[in-house]
């Protein structure tokens, strides 16, 4: 089946600090979705991309949608301590329909 | 509210017991999925419903797993004579279309002693 390699695994950074993660992929995706989840709480979207090459910014968020739809990023500028928490990236394929296949995540610590 | 609602948000119980687990959608989704966190990993897909289509049973691990979706809103995840590598977070997820963006809830953290 498909996998997600996400980068990197955990990350610590000063307040203030940009953040860049990513995630790859062997198989291609017509979707890429990138979630936060803070403890005990589900994931939320932040961003979603559907054109190959689509660079979306919400705030101090942007991702991009790799132009051979086998990767994505997402940047964090300005870090902040409530940036803390999992990152996920989520591909679909969109072939009549198609679940999501999720990374392993990303942690981020911010300290203040 | 407005979003994905989860019942129980915490449950224990002992190994071989049954379990079932509840989902509200969004008003309106007529897609469904369940999945389901262990520890430090990613969400793997169990099953997804879309309206009154047959269910995507695929990712289910094993016959034990079940899932119903009543009328095309309220799903029950059911876990018979449970295992000790049951014991996850099982998120429930909603969206508008089938390709929409899925929403979450918060989850049941199961527990199984």
């Amino acid at each position: 089946g498909q996998q997600l390699n996400q980068s990197p695994q955990s990350m610590f950074i000063q307040e203030g600090e940009d953040v860049s993660m990513n995630c790859t992929s062997s198989s291609i995706f017509n979707t890429w979705l990138w979630y936060k989840q803070d403890p005990g709480e589900g994931p939320v979207l932040l961003i979603a991309l559907y054109k190959a090459g689509e660079l979306t910014s919400n705030g101090r968020l942007t991702a991009q949608f790799g132009i051979t739809r086998k990767d994505s990023f997402l940047n964090i500028s300005a870090s902040i301590p409530s940036d803390v928490g999992i990152y996920f990236c989520a591909g679909q394929m969109n072939s009549g329909y198609s679940t999501l296949t999720f990374g392993k995540g990303t942690m981020l610590l911010v300290s203040p | 509210g407005a979003g994905v609602s989860q019942s129980p948000s915490n449950k224990v119980t002992e190994k071989g017991k049954d379990v079932e687990l509840r989902c509200d959608p969004i008003s309106g989704h007529t897609a469904l999925y369940w999945y389901r966190q262990s520890l430090g990993q990613g969400l793997e897909f169990l099953i997804y419903f879309q309206g009154n289509s047959a269910p995507d049973k695929s990712g289910l691990p094993s016959d034990r797993f079940s899932a119903e979706r009543t009328g095309g809103s309220v799903s029950t995840l059911t876990i018979q004579r449970t295992q000790q590598e049951d014991s996850a977070v099982y998120l429930c997820a909603s969206s508008l279309a089938t390709l929409g963006p899925q929403h979450f809830g918060d989850g049941t953290r199961l527990s199984i002693l």
